[in-house]
């Protein structure tokens, strides 16, 4: 079966910007967790959406949201970038049960500038 | 809050030599996962314990389950080029994230 698809793969986007990530599941799958990974900073949970609600968050500012569609298909958007958000993006799949595999996407590689 | 630790942060060793990493969580894990992140790449889910005290081999690859399940192992038996790549723990959130990952260790293998 298809993997977790993330578009696009890199981006570039300058400070008070606003962008927009996308993350398609593996089919089946109803949670989608996204994460922040940066060199110093290792893998930071964002959140979690599960069936088209968010279910958990992490500590992020308010500048970062998503959303989840009917289709599992889910979406991060990052409002007034700033230079810190410079990350690699990653989404991860799974049936949403407690402990299950999560099986990650690619990534969007993100620099604002 | 729930913290999962890793050591070492980063590990260089000689091809053919052996590479352990350790993980640690400040609270009692359900289950612990590992994953491994080649340079350039995503995490990829490499194993998961779930009983205490519980070991599982893969090829080269052990790992192991304390037996409080706060604690867990990965170690390759003669490290190989291929093995090069970031090694992340992971556990069930007791606050309702789905997973809580350490901060990996990076393994370095020189031919």
């Amino acid at each position: 079966k298809a993997g977790v698809t993330q578009t696009p793969r890199y981006l570039i986007k300058t400070r008070g910007q606003q962008v927009t990530l996308s993350c398609s599941p593996i089919s089946g799958h109803r949670s989608v967790s996204w994460y922040q990974q940066t060199p110093g900073q290792g893998l930071q949970f964002l959140f979690e959406y599960f069936s088209e609600t968010q279910r958990n968050k992490g500590n992020f500012p308010g500048r970062f949201s998503g959303r989840q569609f009917s289709n599992s298909r889910s979406e991060m958007n990052v409002s007034t970038l700033e230079l810190g958000d410079s990350a690699l993006y990653l989404c991860a799949s799974s049936t949403g049960q407690l402990g299950t595999e999560a099986f990650f996407g690619q990534g969007t590689r993100l620099t604002v500038v | 809050g729930q913290q999962v630790m890793q050591i070492p942060q980063y590990q260089h060793v000689q091809e053919g030599e052996d590479f352990t990493t350790y993980c640690n969580s400040s609270t009692t894990l359900s289950n612990i996962q590992w994953y491994k992140q080649r340079p350039g790449g995503h995490p990829v889910f490499l194993i998961q314990l779930v009983k205490s005290g519980e070991v599982k081999k893969q090829k080269r690859l052990t790992f192991q389950f304390g037996e409080a399940k706060k604690n867990s192992s990965l170690h390759i038996t003669a490290t190989q080029t291929t093995d090069v790549g970031t090694y992340f723990c992971a556990g069930p959130s007791n606050y309702g994230q789905n997973f809580v990952f350490g901060p990996g260790t990076r393994l370095s293998v020189l031919p």
